[in-house]
């Protein structure tokens, strides 16, 4: 059974620093593109970064661009967000997901964690 | 505001169909690439309902439907029920900003 747990969310004054991680199991993780994506309270899903099965050609959303930098051990089977430089709109429910499909450009995610809350603010 | 446009809410009575729309451009869902959508009961991770255009993953109701044309897509529920009240959010790749896009959602309510 494919199971992804999201934690490292909390509260953080404007301007700090949150790592998150999501372990994922259930499945060969390092086959897989993995990605984030937040949603704000009251607000739709946005997609914010991803990274390859390899650990390559990470992107990111250009509201977190420069700010945010996505990673993953495969050893672990774990994904990450290391987020700096936080402000009050980053506040959101970041949850992970698996990254299915042929190409890129037609991924879908057809497995999400159970959301982690990050909450920005003095 | 949101790259594919959806409508906020759409309702109807238990065994009624309903659709909801996605509307996007030329350079994501025109481009050709596909449209996935998602069902999120409000507290809870979304789901995949629907993905590339059509497809249903294992254990959803083939009440479910999607269909895409042109620069939009569809999702169509046939005799709706009150388990199916939640958002609803489709999603595409869009090749100019080089990223995954979301709808703004739909929230539908069951009368």
């Amino acid at each position: 059974e494919v199971q992804l747990l999201d934690s490292g969310g909390g509260m953080v004054q404007p301007g700090g620093s949150l790592r998150l991680s999501c372990a994922a199991s259930g499945f060969t993780f390092g086959n897989f593109a993995m990605v984030w994506v937040r949603q704000a309270p009251g607000k739709g899903l946005e997609w914010v970064s991803s990274i390859f099965g390899g650990g390559n050609g990470p992107k990111y959303a250009d509201s977190v661009k420069g700010r945010f930098t996505i990673s993953r051990d495969n050893s672990k089977d774990t994904l990450y967000l290391q987020m700096s430089s936080l402000r009050v709109e980053d506040t959101a429910v970041y949850y992970c997901a698996k990254g299915e499909g042929a190409e890129m450009t037609n991924y879908h995610f057809d497995y999400w964690g159970q959301g982690t809350v990050v909450t920005v603010s003095s | 505001q949101s790259v594919l446009t959806q409508p906020p809410s759409v309702s109807g009575a238990p065994g009624q169909r309903v659709t909801m729309s996605c509307t996007g451009s030329s350079s994501n869902i025109g481009a050709g690439n596909n449209v996935h959508w998602y069902q999120q009961v409000p507290g809870t991770a979304p789901k995949v309902l629907i993905y590339d255009d059509t497809n249903r993953p294992s254990g959803v109701p083939d009440r479910f439907s999607g269909s895409k044309s042109g620069t939009s897509a569809s999702l169509a529920i046939t005799e709706v029920q009150a388990e199916d009240e939640a958002d609803y959010y489709c999603q595409s790749y869009d090749n100019r900003l080089s990223g995954w896009v979301f709808g703004g959602g739909t929230k539908l309510t069951v009368l």
